[in-house]
């Protein structure tokens, strides 16, 4: 089983919908980073999580320490969210990030 | 545009060459990142840099792989006798410190024909 599961692996939605992308880890972390992947490779940071909520335009992310669990949220979809979204966790006492396999979204207009 | 840039942006190259790639991170970032990522995959930690020291590796490093930052600054990444498994996506990446975003390169694509 990998470290880090994303949830689901491909989304189609329609334009002005609201997004939910989960991941869950099953290690013991330092933080959680959310990543967006266009197709040509480019990885872009969206956050960095170690404890409770962010917000940054209509991008929201979560975690849950607890429960090993976070969330990326995305109000208002548009065409150009249209990319790979990729969860990965910073393993506690190493610089090691260790990801998730991405998540598909294609929005619609 | 990150900050972080990749040379060259495409490689091609026979079984058995080798290669080597390079990476220029954020000027002011003292940690630097390799990572490979093949198709429909997320990427994987090759290895990593504070300052010139490579303090971590991991066992996909084989003794083909070779990365070095020799003066803090710029770093490379070399392949010897490559194989057809190692065609993938090779990015890099730099941040400010351990807890810090990572700022990531547009990668360099390398197929091994």
């Amino acid at each position: 089983k990998n470290e880090v599961e994303q949830s689901p692996q491909n989304l189609t939605a329609q334009e002005g919908e609201f997004i939910t992308i989960n991941c869950s880890y099953s290690v013991g972390i330092s933080a959680l980073h959310w990543l967006q992947q266009h197709p040509g490779g480019g990885i872009v940071s969206l956050f960095m999580l170690s404890s409770g909520k962010k917000k940054h335009g209509r991008l929201i992310a979560t975690i849950n320490i607890q429960e090993k669990h976070s969330s990326l949220h995305i109000t208002a979809s548009h065409p150009r969210d249209s990319a790979v979204y990729i969860c990965a966790v910073k393993k506690g006492g190493s610089e090691k990030l260790v990801f998730g396999k991405g998540m598909k979204l294609t929005v619609n207009p | 545009d990150t900050g972080v840039s990749q040379d060259p942006r495409h490689k091609i190259t026979k079984r058995g060459q080798n290669v080597t790639f390079r990476c220029d991170p954020i000027s002011e970032h003292n940690r630097l990142y390799w990572y490979r990522q093949t198709l429909g995959q997320g990427p994987e930690f090759l290895t990593y840099f504070q300052n010139e020291a490579q303090l971590e590796k991991s066992r996909l490093l084989s003794d083909r792989f070779s990365a070095e930052r020799p003066k803090g600054s710029f770093s490379t990444l070399e392949i010897q006798r490559t194989e057809q498994g190692d065609s993938a996506m090779y990015l890099c990446a730099s941040s400010l410190g351990t807890l810090t975003e990572q700022y990531f390169g547009p990668g360099t694509r390398l197929t091994v024909t």
